[in-house]
């Protein structure tokens, strides 16, 4: 079955512990994306990466880091999570960057940040 | 960078009834894209429309793009309680990096009464 796996689904953490949320697509996808969902502020993107080692920054990198060795995973890392950290995660892959097309979107992995 | 604005914010109405959900937008786009989210879940794509279409179907689902006004706007007919979910509108354009930039609006609650 074709998915974006994320795990963990549910989290909650302690300030400045690091922690890393994976991501998995089964879809041989070259884009990938982290969003963050908070109320009141819809989805905003984190990082993306086009391809193997191309990341670059979204609308709010701040405090997190990504890397992309590897075609199918797409880990967000958080060296030293603050809470406002404290947000519901997605990640999401599409087939390539020339064209426009869906996004498919993992379940979500909502972390706490104490 | 908030790009779509979904209006309403929320949406009740009985089953059967139609539900149209609006999106505006502030910069030319590619192509306009429609999602649902049940609650706390990942989001599903629903339906792609490009900047030079008008209308698209797809089951019992309608978009309309007016590129003139910047806006869109999502019917869903004889509704069903199933429907029940939040649904958003995401966009890409040339002056949002392209097509690695897809910005999601906030979004529009809909709950469909049984």
């Amino acid at each position: 079955e074709a998915q974006v796996t994320q795990n963990p689904r549910y989290l909650i953490t302690v300030t400045g512990k690091k922690l890393t949320v994976t991501c998995s697509q089964n879809m041989n996808h070259e884009y990938m994306s982290w969003y963050r969902q908070d109320p009141g502020l819809g989805l905003r993107q984190i990082y993306y990466s086009m391809n193997v080692e191309v990341t670059d920054k979204g609308d709010v990198p701040e405090g997190y880091k990504v890397s992309r060795k590897e075609k199918r995973n797409f880990p967000l890392i958080l060296e030293s999570p603050s809470p406002n950290q404290t947000s519901l995660y997605f990640c999401a892959s599409r087939p390539g960057t020339a064209a426009p097309g869906e996004l498919f979107f993992g379940e979500g992995s909502r972390l706490t940040v104490l | 960078s908030q790009q779509g604005e979904e209006d309403p914010q929320a949406l009740s109405i009985q089953e059967g009834e139609n539900a149209t959900m609006n999106c505006s937008y502030k910069t030319s786009i590619n192509n306009l894209q429609w999602y649902r989210q049940n609650s706390g879940r990942g989001l599903v794509h629903l339906i792609l429309i490009r900047s030079n279409e008008r209308e698209k179907h797809s089951g019992r689902l309608r978009v309309t793009l007016d590129t003139s006004k910047k806006s869109s706007s999502l019917l869903i007919t004889a509704s069903r309680a199933a429907d029940t979910a939040s649904y958003f509108c995401a966009t890409d354009g040339s002056l949002q990096g392209g097509s690695e930039k897809l910005v999601f609006g906030k979004g529009t609650k809909l709950t469909v009464n049984p």
